[in-house]
């Protein structure tokens, strides 16, 4: 157990509401990340944190922002959410002391209608 | 545009047999290469970390790594139903960014 907790984990909303995603973990990992996984495409880096107020975009950041106030707390917002960012969306977390490896979370599945 | 590639599948292998799931990258500066295991509505679950050339070995699994050519594989040993999942590969970014890159991943079937 890695210690994320995703929430919610499912969420159905609107075409054009905003929406916030909640990464939680209890590690004091430096590294966190969201992805997206779609069929045919796989896991998709939006963005990633290397600390706290620190992040980057990945391939598909377009759309999303995130926010990182707090080690434990990784938030990725979709402002005015769209069809296309129908999803699951999974945060991950590389522990600091380990080989590297991304340990993840359950996941939060959002629907956009 | 780095990627990682992979035959999505699905691969059927009886049970008991060796399944063989194979993965290419672009990036020829990756150092660290990873195989996934999901099952169907669930997370991603590490299985493997390889990190030099040549083969490692956990229990059923064995990684194998082979940069020159910039490929990773994963032998299953004695393949059980319960190994049925989508094994995906990820390789990190070698731009020290602590990016990866993830496959779209290999369906498995055994079959019993």
């Amino acid at each position: 157990d890695a210690g994320i907790t995703q929430s919610p984990r499912h969420k159905v909303t609107e075409t054009g509401t905003p929406v916030t995603l909640r990464c939680h973990q209890t590690e004091n990992h430096r590294y966190m990340y969201w992805y997206r996984q779609d069929p045919g495409h796989g896991l998709r880096l939006i963005h990633y944190s290397y600390g706290v107020k620190d992040t980057d975009k990945g391939e598909v950041s377009d759309g999303y922002s995130v926010s990182r106030s707090k080690t434990e707390d990784f938030l990725l917002t979709l402002e005015s959410a769209t069809s296309s960012q129908t999803s699951v969306y999974f945060c991950a977390i590389r522990p600091g002391q380990g080989t590297g490896e991304l340990f993840f979370g359950e996941g939060s599945r959002l629907t956009v209608l | 545009q780095k990627e990682v590639e992979q035959n999505s599948g699905p691969l059927s292998v009886p049970e008991g047999a060796i399944a063989s799931l194979n993965c290419t990258y672009s990036d020829r500066g990756s150092q660290s290469f990873f195989w996934y295991r999901q099952y169907s509505g669930k997370s991603p679950e590490l299985i493997m970390s390889i990190y030099s050339n040549g083969d490692k070995e956990d229990g059923r699994f064995t990684a194998q790594l082979n940069k020159a050519s910039q490929y990773v594989s994963l032998l299953i040993r004695d393949s059980q139903p319960s190994d049925s999942a989508t094994y995906l590969c990820a390789v990190n970014e070698g731009s020290g960014t602590y990016k990866y890159i993830f496959g779209t991943g290999t369906r498995l079937k055994v079959l019993a």
